[in-house]
């Protein structure tokens, strides 16, 4: 079974700094899917970043990107001039190829609770 | 767009009472997920379902039914509430035709307590 290790429980930045969030994940497979979601106070989670296995160009969405680093099983977050708004709990997920139509399935991380400090 | 909308937000049940939470979306998703999240775990699946009529096992079933009652709803019950099903439930949607690269969304998550 695939595993989504976040190291990291809490981080702090400063607004405006730039901030990297660590996900290590284990796997089998050669292609899959990466995402990070982003849950704020609010408690509804949303995407803010995907990643296909078989893609090498790490993705990135406008303050947002990663730095997927396949044979080391590494898919970080990056945040740069961070702010206030981007505080929450962060999670990374793994989807597997196998696990399309009625299988599909995300495994999660533990999270990542980023403070912004003003 | 309302999106996925669940109910109730919170709730305190004593051991062994029974409850349902509703999910329902607008968005026209075939498929729906309900999740727990406990603190230090992530999210885990406990049950799917892939379209009308139809549900799955997740990570951690036990415990809870589903129903599936159209497109749009799908309600996860309690039938005996126990102190370990003390946590916050979210139910998701995927769009159709996104199995491969799809995500979820998420609705605003309902705190159980159970006593």
């Amino acid at each position: 079974a695939q595993t989504v290790t976040q190291s990291q429980p809490e981080m702090s930045v400063q607004e405006a700094e730039t901030v990297t969030l660590s996900c290590t994940y284990d796997t089998s497979e050669s292609d899959y899917y990466l995402f990070w979601y982003k849950q704020p106070p609010s408690r509804q989670m949303i995407l803010v970043i995907r990643q296909e296995a078989y893609k090498q160009q790490n993705a990135t969405e406008n303050r947002f990107s990663v730095n997927f680093q396949k044979a080391a099983k590494s898919f970080s977050l990056k945040i740069s001039d961070s702010q206030l708004g981007d505080a929450a709990m962060y999670f990374c997920a793994y989807r597997s190829p196998n696990s399309g139509g009625s299988n599909y399935k995300l495994t999660f991380g533990k999270g990542t609770l980023l403070t912004v400090n003003p | 767009n309302a999106g996925v909308t669940q109910t109730p937000k919170f709730q305190v049940l004593k051991t062994g009472q029974s409850m349902t939470l509703q999910c329902a979306q607008d968005m026209n998703h075939n498929s729906m997920y309900w999740y727990r999240q406990d603190p230090g775990m992530g999210l885990r699946l406990i049950y799917y379902s892939a379209s009308e009529g139809t549900t799955d096992k997740g990570e951690v079933p036990n415990g809870y039914n589903v129903s599936r009652l159209n497109k749009r709803e799908f309600s996860l019950r309690l039938e005996s509430a126990a102190p370990s099903q003390t946590s916050v439930y979210f139910c998701a949607s995927r769009k159709p035709g996104t199995v491969n690269t799809g995500e979820l969304f998420f609705g605003e998550g309902s705190r159980l307590t159970v006593l």
